[in-house]
């Protein structure tokens, strides 16, 4: 398996801009995972998908933050308008799962994560 | 409220040495725990999942304490392949026994010194 895919890896666009980020999950996964990761605040779980449908998206910092997973293969992390201070790394994981999420028998596969940097 | 707090430090230690560190949770209802590794500018990776029993794998020892809330990890014999930075991760169990994703902590920072 090649594990889950990102992309893209590095992007830098201008305040304002739309920007779409994309994850394909490891197949046969059911859980779907979008994290932010800066130095002040760590890895910080935006929101998740069961099997396609969203879950928890209290994370989400707000309205300017959209994901949807319509599929079991793809899903995207969309911010519009950007803002300097959403520049971080956006990491997508995935896991087998089971209740409750993220039990003793799996932990998560991640991405290589997308570094994005709005000036 | 999730807390899952660690010492960022970093730790320098010696290649060969013998390193600790531990770990501490906020919410006594967590079920699952485990240890990733993070390198400089790459995804966090398992490094291994930490039961109740404690367990181990190769040099390295994970260990729970429930009572207390904190997860420990041992490095024995480290090398200097070792220097990254180790998150410790945890689940939340609401009162209502739904569970939610996994909470990291920030990291502790470990550098092998040759």
């Amino acid at each position: 398996d090649a594990g889950v895919i990102q992309s893209p890896r590095h992007e830098v666009t201008e305040m304002g801009q739309e920007v779409t980020l994309r994850c394909k999950p490891i197949s046969g996964h059911d859980y779907l995972f979008w994290y932010r990761q800066t130095m002040m605040r760590g890895l910080e779980l935006l929101i998740y998908f069961n099997n396609n449908v969203p879950i928890d998206d209290s994370g989400m910092p707000e309205d300017r933050f959209s994901a949807k997973m319509p599929n079991a293969s793809f899903s995207t992390l969309k911010i519009q308008p950007s803002e300097p201070r959403d520049s971080a790394v956006y990491f997508c994981a995935s896991s087998l799962g089971e209740t409750p999420v993220g039990s003793t028998a799996y932990g998560y596969t991640f991405g290589s994560g997308t570094r994005l940097t709005v000036v | 409220r999730k807390e899952v707090e660690q010492d960022p430090g970093p730790f320098n230690v010696p290649e060969g040495a013998t390193v600790a560190f531990n770990c501490t949770y906020s919410n006594s209802a967590s079920q699952s725990f485990f240890w990733y590794r993070q390198d400089c500018r790459k995804e966090p990776k398992l490094l291994m999942s930490v039961y109740s029993s404690g367990n181990e794998d190769g040099r390295f020892t994970a260990q729970l304490n429930r009572a207390s809330q904190y997860i420990s990890l041992l490095i024995r014999d480290s090398k200097l392949s070792d220097s990254a930075t180790y998150l410790c991760v945890v689940n939340y169990v609401y009162s209502g026994g739904g569970a939610d994703g996994l909470t990291f902590g920030k990291g502790t920072h470990l550098i092998i010194q040759p």
